[in-house]
């Protein structure tokens, strides 16, 4: 147990529903993250979130849209996806503090998109 | 641009063997380099970093980690490997404050 927890585990959606992925720490961070996992490629920075302010946006498509309504929450939502857009995402949370910190990632949610 | 090369997409060890798993880097300045582990359907766990200073890392389940600056390379070692260190190994850089980049991640199965 990591501290940071995820849901759904999974999730099944088609290119017209609108959906919203739920993180969440029990870690007293101030930052957090989203990333993506795809097979064969690195993981890709989404999101980077600062004491509830966003400091990163990583050219990410309009169609994800996050919500940082605390420093303990993190919410992507999805609307409109697209078959390319399957893959793992990954919430993580650090310290906020220093750039060297470790992150802390929860088990991800694997979406696809029908 | 900082940034990570993991070459290897899977690595293969008999149990009790030594393991190494590679990791090149291509970072201006001082680099910090991490190594995560993710197990099947699971998160990715943080096993060792590097700052400064010695440049033998140990990290957690008897992971090290020795950064070679004149090679820039990072590879992650252990004497002796174990059937559960099967998982996926990324290694990974930053490019900024709160800014991680991953490699694409190497593939290590240990057989009995």
């Amino acid at each position: 147990e990591t501290g940071v927890t995820q849901t759904p585990r999974h999730l099944v959606m088609g290119m017209t529903n609108k959906k919203s992925l739920k993180c969440e720490q029990h870690l007293g961070h101030n930052a957090m993250y989203w990333y993506k996992q795809s097979a064969k490629k690195p993981l890709e920075l989404m999101f980077v979130y600062s004491l509830e302010e966003r400091v990163e946006n990583n050219s990410v498509p309009s169609r994800f849209s996050p919500e940082c309504p605390n420093s303990s929450h993190l919410f992507l939502h999805l609307h409109t996806l697209q078959p390319e857009d399957s893959a793992l995402y990954l919430c993580a949370s650090s310290p906020g503090g220093v750039i060297n910190e470790k992150l802390f990632f929860g088990s991800g949610t694997q979406l696809s998109v029908l | 641009a900082q940034s990570v090369a993991q070459p290897e997409d899977q690595v293969n060890v008999a149990e009790g063997n030594p393991l190494t798993v590679k990791c090149t880097y291509s970072v201006s300045g001082n680099p910090y380099l991490f190594w995560y582990v993710q197990y099947p359907n699971r998160g990715l766990q943080f096993l060792l970093k590097y700052i400064t200073g010695d440049n033998l890392v140990k990290g957690s389940y008897g992971f090290e980690a020795e950064f070679n600056k004149s090679q820039t390379s990072f590879h992650l070692k252990k004497p002796s490997a174990l059937v559960s260190d099967s998982a996926l190994y990324f290694c990974a850089t930053n490019t900024g404050f709160q800014k991680l980049v991953f490699g694409t991640g190497t593939r290590l199965l240990v057989s009995p």
